[in-house]
């Protein structure tokens, strides 16, 4: 069965700097997609970027880029130049069939 | 392009009662699913459309839960009755064509509170 796991409750970064957050999952399918997705105060789950399982290298989207690290089964967000406006929560979700969720994130960015 | 539209944003009901929840997705996206987020947890799936068909209901509570899309289009997600455990936020979400590794683009959400 498909898993995702956050082990990061919690997360602190000051502005400006690099942070990245965790996400490990579990599937035996080759073909798969990985998501990141932010979800501000106002519940709205925003699309960060994509990673498909055969993509030969890491997406990258502005800010964000995924350290995708297949036989690890990890697919770690990070987030350059952390500004105030990211904080928020941050879900991995990972799509075979249905897309399934980690539990979260929260990041919180100090000025 | 305009986003997922949802309403209503906030509803309050007391249990036993029922409930309504509208969505509307991106113009010209096929799928459509609704998903279930409890406080402190990620969404949950609770069933996906492709077109006005079913593709998958597996998490849907159906005894209390129920769901259509009849024109394959917008969509209405309703409980009836309702129980306390079903406060949460109610997500709707849509993508171009849904079988494959496609993203999701979510609406605002529904906020339910059930007292």
């Amino acid at each position: 069965a498909q898993k995702i796991t956050q082990t990061q409750p919690g997360m602190f970064v000051q502005e400006k700097e690099a942070v990245t957050l965790d996400c490990t999952y579990d599937t035996s399918d080759p073909s798969y997609g990985l998501f990141w997705y932010k979800q501000p105060s106002s519940g709205e789950m925003i699309f960060l970027i994509y990673q498909g399982s055969y993509d030969q290298q890491n997406a990258t989207e502005g800010r964000y880029s995924l350290n995708f690290q297949k036989a690890r089964k990890s697919a770690n967000l990070v987030i350059s130049a952390s500004q105030l406006g990211d904080s928020a929560m941050y879900f991995c979700a990972m799509k075979y069939g249905d897309m399934r969720f980690g539990a979260g994130t929260r990041l919180t960015v100090k000025p | 392009e305009a986003g997922v539209a949802q309403s209503p944003r906030y509803k309050i009901i007391e249990k036993r009662q029922s409930v309504a929840f509208w969505c509307n997705p991106i113009s010209g996206h096929a799928t459509l699913y609704w998903y279930q987020q409890i406080l402190g947890q990620g969404p949950k799936l609770l069933i996906q459309f492709q077109n006005n068909g079913v593709v998958d209901d597996s998490q849907l509570p159906k005894d209390r839960f129920s769901a259509e899309r009849l024109k394959g289009v917008d969509s209405t997600l309703k409980i009836q009755p309702a129980k306390l455990e079903d406060s949460a936020v109610y997500l709707c979400a849509s993508s171009r064509w849904g079988p494959s590794q496609e993203t999701q683009y979510f609406g605002p959400g529904t906020r339910l509170l059930v007292l």
